[in-house]
């Protein structure tokens, strides 16, 4: 089973920042990385897929980088409404895995 | 409108069953990979199992491989999950989710509203 490990676990920013949030694989996945917002109560939102492709109706200000192991997620200026929890998901392995999550909140 | 709704969920007693359903609109259901993923309370996201469009292969995380079955009915548009021997680990919000493409085997961009099992006596 491949890992994901998400840093850093928490992250305290203001609206208006930059947000960089990191996803490491135990073994390359190539570029079968998405990423995944979710808000309390809610059902996960596809932000990412294949590591660097927004999916549909997503900002230009979410942006992801990396191939291999190692993926970042980008939010270059954060608004209001971005503060919520972010996951990784591969589906490089037959069995896909999630990353634990980072929670990205309001300093 | 493209549509999940999951139904079944419940309070179960350890060592129980259930099955949960995954009822699709709005989309050729027959050709789209379909996904379940569970959250427990408070934690992250666990990814469960996958089938393919046409039902015929499966896979299945190691914590429940050979206690859960995954399956669907294309002609009822409806996803199955078979959850046996259950325990107090297993509870969780569980979604249903299709893949983002037919070309694709994941990227899950349709999610269900999530549908609550609780393994307690």
């Amino acid at each position: 089973e491949i890992v994901l490990t998400q840093s850093p676990a928490t992250l305290s920013l203001s609206p208006g920042e930059r947000a960089t949030l990191s996803c490491r694989a135990s073994q390359s996945v190539s570029s079968y990385l998405a990423w995944y917002q979710q808000k309390p109560g809610q059902a996960p939102r596809l932000l990412i897929y294949d590591a660097s492709n927004r999916a549909t109706g997503i900002p230009a200000r979410f942006s992801g980088s990396g191939s291999g192991t190692d993926f970042t997620l980008t939010i270059s200026s954060l608004e209001p409404e971005d503060f919520a929890v972010y996951y990784c998901q591969q589906r490089s392995d037959w069995q896909n895995t999630f990353g634990q999550g980072t929670k990205l909140e309001i300093k | 409108e493209v549509q999940l709704v999951e139904s079944g969920g419940g309070l179960v007693q350890p060592g129980g069953s259930l099955r949960l359903s995954c009822a699709a609109s709005g989309f050729t259901f027959s050709s789209y990979w379909m996904h379940w993923v569970r959250q427990a309370p408070g934690k992250g996201l666990v990814w469960i199992s996958r089938i393919t469009s046409d039902g015929s292969s499966t896979s299945y995380a190691d914590s429940v491989k050979g206690r859960f079955t995954m399956s669907r009915d294309n002609a009822k548009n409806t996803l199955y999950l078979q959850m046996n021997s259950l325990s107090a680990e297993d509870t969780a919000v569980y979604y249903c989710a299709r893949v983002m493409t037919t070309a694709t085997t994941g990227n899950l961009n349709i999610w269900g509203q999530g549908t609550m099992v609780t393994v307690s006596s």
